[in-house]
């Protein structure tokens, strides 16, 4: 199974400040990397698929990068909606696998 | 405009069973695979299993945590995706998703509003 590390855990930021989030596979998932947004008592939202590509409706502040093992969420400048819990999969490889998500809270 | 409702979700006690339903509209069902996850209170998210469509096999994977116990089908005629739940843990307890996959690969472009499953005694 492959083993997805996010990190941080948390990120305080300002709005308007910019926000990057860590992703790290336990092996190489190549570019099979997707990012979901999730708020509270709401399901997840996909964000990002093959590492860098934004689902339709995304904004363009949202923006992946990485392949192999290593990959970033970066969020340009932070607005109320963005603040919420992130989630990096992979679908490399069965069985499909989460991270444990990196909260953006407001500083 | 998409729409994935789950129902079937509530209370139960371990060792009982318990059936999903997850109703489909605003897209033609048969044209995906459909999954399944969950997420146990205040925790992240699991895949629990996913079945391709018809086309592809119809075939199906689970998570070793459910494998044995879940069962997922689908009736594309009425455009509904189940999750057989048996011998249920404690453990179990969670919101479940149903999920639709986006086509070629295993991300996911809509999901449900989730039904809560518990289990306790």
């Amino acid at each position: 199974e492959i083993v997805m590390t996010q990190s941080p855990a948390t990120l305080s930021v300002s709005p308007g400040e910019r926000a990057t989030l860590f992703c790290r596979a336990s092996q190489s998932v190549r570019s099979n990397l997707a990012w979901y947004q999730q708020k509270p008592g709401q399901a997840p939202r996909l964000l990002i698929y093959g590492a860098s590509t934004r689902a339709t409706g995304i904004p363009a502040r949202f923006s992946g990068s990485g392949s192999g093992t290593e990959f970033t969420l970066t969020i340009s400048s932070l607005q109320s909606e963005d603040f919420a819990v992130y989630y990096c999969q992979q679908y490399n490889n069965w069985p499909l696998t989460f991270g444990g998500g990196t909260k953006v809270e407001i500083k | 405009e998409v729409q994935l409702v789950e129902s079937g979700g509530g209370l139960e006690k371990p060792g009982r069973s318990l059936r999903l339903s997850c109703e489909a509209s605003g897209f033609t069902f048969g044209d995906y695979a459909m999954s399944w996850f969950r997420q146990a209170p205040g925790k992240g998210l699991e895949w629990v299993a996913f079945i391709r469509k018809k086309a592809d096999g119809g075939t199906i994977d689970y998570a070793a945590s459910v494998k044995g116990r879940f069962t997922i089908s689908r009736d594309d005629s009425k455009s509904i995706a189940y999750l057989q739940m048996d011998s249920l843990k404690t453990e179990d307890t969670a919101v479940y998703y149903c999920v639709r996959d986006s086509g070629t690969y295993h991300y996911f472009d809509y999901w449900g509003q989730g039904t809560l499953v518990t289990v306790s005694s």
